[in-house]
């Protein structure tokens, strides 16, 4: 296992338009969250999934985001109609069972929306 | 809405210098981690303290959990250059499923 995959690693997009990120978890991770942090922060909460189900979602997360993990396994994180305030670090991570679990993240997405 | 603050912000230090970096909340967490972040990529967990008043060393790295578990200190003996990027603290609230993460603290060891 190689760890959390995240692709692409970088991506320019105009505004206005749509974008989807994937991510693929360590294997025997069942739970995987979406974060955004943008230069000089920490990273924000957005989306949670155990297995495929969604259970926790931000205030952060507007309707224009999407977020599914369709098998359980892999996840997509979708931006419809993309503004220059979505250009951040898209980070994904995962985790095992067990409370106090740390997280393994991705190398992250970095969208720049022009 | 950021639950963790974290002082200094900003660090520039020699090498060999010590540094503290704190992490504070009003809030109560039943774990606290501390990551440790490269440009360009993903946090790398350090640490998980769990109990009140719990310490860990890791190398140079002496973490300290507060005996209200609401706050977190990290102390680097002895910095050197690859020692630095930006610390990040998370807390985990008695409930819910996430870690929120502190404004971090960017720190640059210069040889």
């Amino acid at each position: 296992d190689t760890g959390v995959s995240q692709d692409p690693r970088h991506k320019i997009t105009k505004r206005g338009q749509n974008v989807t990120f994937r991510c693929d978890p360590i294997s025997e991770h069942n739970r995987l969250y979406w974060y955004r942090q943008t230069l000089g922060q920490g990273p924000e909460f957005l989306t949670y999934f155990q297995n495929e189900a969604q259970l926790e979602k931000s205030r952060l997360l507007s309707d224009r985001f999407s977020a599914e993990r369709p098998k359980g396994s892999f996840s997509t994180l979708e931006i419809q109609r993309t503004e220059q305030g979505d250009s951040a670090m898209y980070l994904c991570a995962s985790r095992g069972s067990g409370r106090i679990n740390g997280y393994t993240f991705g190398s992250g997405t970095r969208l720049t929306v022009v | 809405t950021q639950l963790l603050e974290q002082s200094p912000q900003f660090l520039s230090i020699q090498e060999g210098e010590n540094l503290t970096v704190y992490c504070n909340s009003s809030s109560v967490f039943s774990s606290l981690q501390w990551y440790r972040q490269e440009p360009g990529e993903g946090p790398v967990l350090l640490v998980t303290v769990v109990t009140g008043g719990e310490v860990k060393k890791l190398k140079r790295l002496t973490f300290q959990f507060g005996d209200a578990r609401k706050d977190s200190s990290l102390h680097i003996t002895a910095a050197q250059p690859g020692d630095t990027g930006l610390y990040l603290c998370a807390g985990a609230p008695n409930t819910g499923n996430q870690f929120y993460f502190g404004t971090g603290t960017s720190l640059t060891v210069i040889p």
